[in-house]
């Protein structure tokens, strides 16, 4: 069975600042994708970026970005010039790319606190 | 209208009450989805929806039962819970499509009394 981990229950950054978020998976598989949502306190979960596995170039949305080492298994979230509004709970989430429902397995989230 | 509706947004309930949690996309998706969280656990998946039916049940209990009638709708009928059912339950969906984002409602946040 896939696994996500994300070891840091919290972290904090200043505002203006970059955090670096981690997340580790294991899977046996080689077509798969995964993903950052942000949960804020409104409880919903909003997408903040995609990485396909067989693309080995790393996703960007703006001022998020992702490191993806595919052979590592690791896949970490970089805020760059962080703001208020970026203070929520981060979770990784895999998925296998089977060609039928998303089903995601997630990590058990980061805390990010932004402070001034 | 926002994309994933969930009502109600609290629910307390006794153990020995029935209810129902509803989920309403306006996205177009074909596939729907119950997922549980829990506090310090990772999101646990429930149930999935594709094209009305069901693909998957993960080892959930009969006392949560699903349904959904149609690729819009899904609901999550409650009864005889227990304490530790106390979540916020979230419903999403997506496309029936090859790593096709899932887009998520606001979640219920249970109470099991």
């Amino acid at each position: 069975a896939q696994t996500v981990t994300q070891s840091q229950p919290e972290m904090s950054v200043q505002e203006a600042e970059t955090v670096t978020l981690s997340c580790t998976y294991d899977t046996s598989e080689s077509d798969y994708y995964l993903f950052w949502y942000k949960q804020p306190p409104s409880r919903q979960m909003i997408l903040v970026i995609r990485q396909e596995a067989y693309k080995q170039q790393n996703a960007t949305e703006n001022r998020f970005s992702v490191n993806f080492q595919k052979a590592a298994k690791s896949f970490s979230l970089k805020i760059s010039d962080s703001q208020l509004g970026d203070a929520a709970m981060y979770f990784c989430a895999y998925t296998l790319n089977t060609g039928t429902a998303s089903k995601l397995t997630f990590g058990t989230g980061t805390r990010l606190q932004v402070t001034l | 209208e926002t994309g994933v509706t969930q009502t109600p947004r609290h629910l307390v309930m006794g153990m020995t009450n029935k209810k129902s949690l509803k989920c309403e996309q306006h996205l177009g998706h074909n596939a729907m989805y119950w997922y549980k969280q829990s506090a310090k656990k990772p999101l646990e998946l429930m149930f999935v929806y594709n094209f009305k039916e069901q693909t998957e049940n993960n080892s959930v209990p009969s006392r949560f039962s699903p349904e959904c009638p149609n690729s819009s709708h899904l609901f999550l009928h409650l009864h005889t819970l227990q304490p530790e059912d106390s979540a916020l339950y979230l419903c999403a969906s997506s496309h029936l499509d090859r790593g096709t984002e899932a887009f998520f409602g606001q979640g219920t946040r249970l109470t099991v009394v």
